[in-house]
């Protein structure tokens, strides 16, 4: 059965400090692995599609990687308002609808 | 940029109220989606179209039903609301070939009394 699995649930940073978030995930046929932003109360905002292992993907702070079972979500000094829910998706070639599938997120809280 | 626009954001409404929630999008895509998302859990479908006259049940079951009469515009309507109604619904579309990025609109907030 498909799955996408995201840690760690909540991470809280000091301004400044770097890290990662992770996406493990399992399907049968990988057609696109996507980042999505989430602020409270509102629709995840679109970050990134990659699409085969090797691929890399930068915006201002975030950069984005994939490998055949993972991807990472790479956070260089990060600023309080890069605070958000962050979630990560991924289609599978065997669905019949191109349909998504979703983490359950991590909870990114940085502090000044 | 992504034009999708949902009304209301917020509903409060009794048990049994029969309710539509809003979805329209500018872009002219032809998928259109409907999710549901408790707090701090998954994304899950309830309904896509993939065009005009189109509509499909997600993954999730839902007693809401989704209409698609016109390409801009998705409502989704419960007959009978009730407390287990109660969640964020997110509608979301994209184009229909090439890679399927989808744009969220805002969301609508039930809660059902």
């Amino acid at each position: 059965e498909d799955q996408v699995t995201q840690s760690p649930e909540a991470l809280r940073l000091q301004e400044g400090e770097s890290s990662s978030l992770n996406c493990s995930y399992t399907v049968s046929g990988l057609r696109g692995l996507f980042w999505y932003r989430q602020d409270p109360g509102k629709g995840p905002e679109f970050l990134f599609t990659l699409y085969s292992a090797g691929e890399e993907k930068e915006k201002e702070r975030l950069k984005a990687t994939l490998t055949k079972k993972e991807s990472f979500l790479h956070i260089t000094a990060p600023k309080p308002e890069d605070s958000a829910t962050y979630l990560c998706a991924v289609q599978d070639l065997s669905g019949g609808y191109n349909k998504l599938i979703f983490g359950a997120g991590t909870r990114l809280a940085v502090h000044p | 940029e992504a034009d999708i626009y949902q009304t209301p954001r917020y509903l409060v409404i009794g048990t049994g109220k029969k309710i539509t929630l809003e979805c329209s999008q500018t872009m002219g895509h032809d998928k259109m989606y409907w999710y549901q998302q408790d707090p701090g859990m998954e994304l899950h479908l309830i309904h896509y179209s993939y065009g005009v006259n189109s509509t499909e049940k997600g993954d999730l079951s839902s007693e809401s039903t989704v209409s698609r009469i016109r390409t801009e515009h998705f409502p989704l309507t419960l007959e009978s609301a009730r407390p287990s109604h109660t969640s964020q619904y997110l509608c979301a579309s994209s184009e229909y070939g090439g890679p399927n990025t989808q744009y969220f609109g805002p969301g609508t907030r039930l809660t059902v009394l």
